[in-house]
């Protein structure tokens, strides 16, 4: 089975500053991993996903992720941060067949005006 | 609106008593699956079903919840003998069948709060 680990509960950044958001995983073969963002008060929603195709993964609200097998690793970053993006952040590995999800822990992002 | 819904979307109760809730998907998918989420984490999978069969089940889910899938459309969620432990978010989540992994769409989450 999958499993993916959030290094960091909580990133703050300056507005109009990068964000990296990290992840690591570990599975026994090439996965399939997601990117999940959870607004406050809201439903969560898929930013990106990697499913073995291109390494480098574009989501949605300029947000990207890298696949790296070397490193076992799936950070998510964005060049400029929002202030819209602050939210929750979750990593998150499906399982192969059924695709039960299992989120890693979550990073809380704050945006510094 | 074409998304999940779920229903109610904050629900208090008193300890020992029963509730249930609702999850009506998206038309079109034959997958649901059921998520609890405790303050600070991560979602945590409960059951799932295919159509109107459930396949699986985690070992979260003792035999106060059970969960159906009648008619392979909505679903619903019950939780029988309340426990201030049980206090979460209940998530549900639909998509379609595959080969390669698909998003799941969730709704926004029913709130349980068990004083």
């Amino acid at each position: 089975a999958q499993s993916v680990t959030q290094l960091d509960s909580h990133v703050s950044v300056s507005e109009g500053t990068p964000v990296l958001l990290r992840c690591n995983y570990s599975s026994s073969y090439s996965p399939s991993l997601f990117w999940y963002v959870q607004h406050p008060n809201k439903g969560l929603q898929l930013l990106l996903k990697y499913t073995s195709a291109a390494t480098l993964v574009k989501g949605i609200n300029g947000f990207e992720a890298e696949f790296k097998k070397s490193e076992t690793s799936f950070h998510l970053t964005k060049p400029s941060a929002h202030m819209s993006d602050a939210a929750e952040y979750f990593c998150v590995a499906p399982n192969f067949g059924n695709e039960k999800l299992t989120f890693g822990t979550g990073t809380r992002l704050t945006i510094i005006p | 609106d074409t998304g999940v819904s779920q229903d109610p979307r904050h629900k208090i109760t008193k300890r020992g008593q029963n509730v249930t809730f609702r999850c009506d998907p998206i038309s079109e998918h034959n997958r649901l699956y059921w998520y609890r989420q405790t303050l600070g984490q991560g979602p945590e999978f409960l059951t799932y079903f295919q159509n109107e069969a459930q396949l699986e089940k985690s070992r979260l889910l003792s035999d106060r919840f059970s969960a159906e899938r009648p008619k392979g459309s909505f679903s619903t969620l019950e939780i029988q003998r309340t426990e201030q432990g049980d206090s979460a978010m209940y998530l549900c989540a639909s998509s379609l069948e595959s080969y390669s992994a698909r998003e799941q769409f969730f709704g926004p989450g029913t709130r349980l709060t068990v004083l």
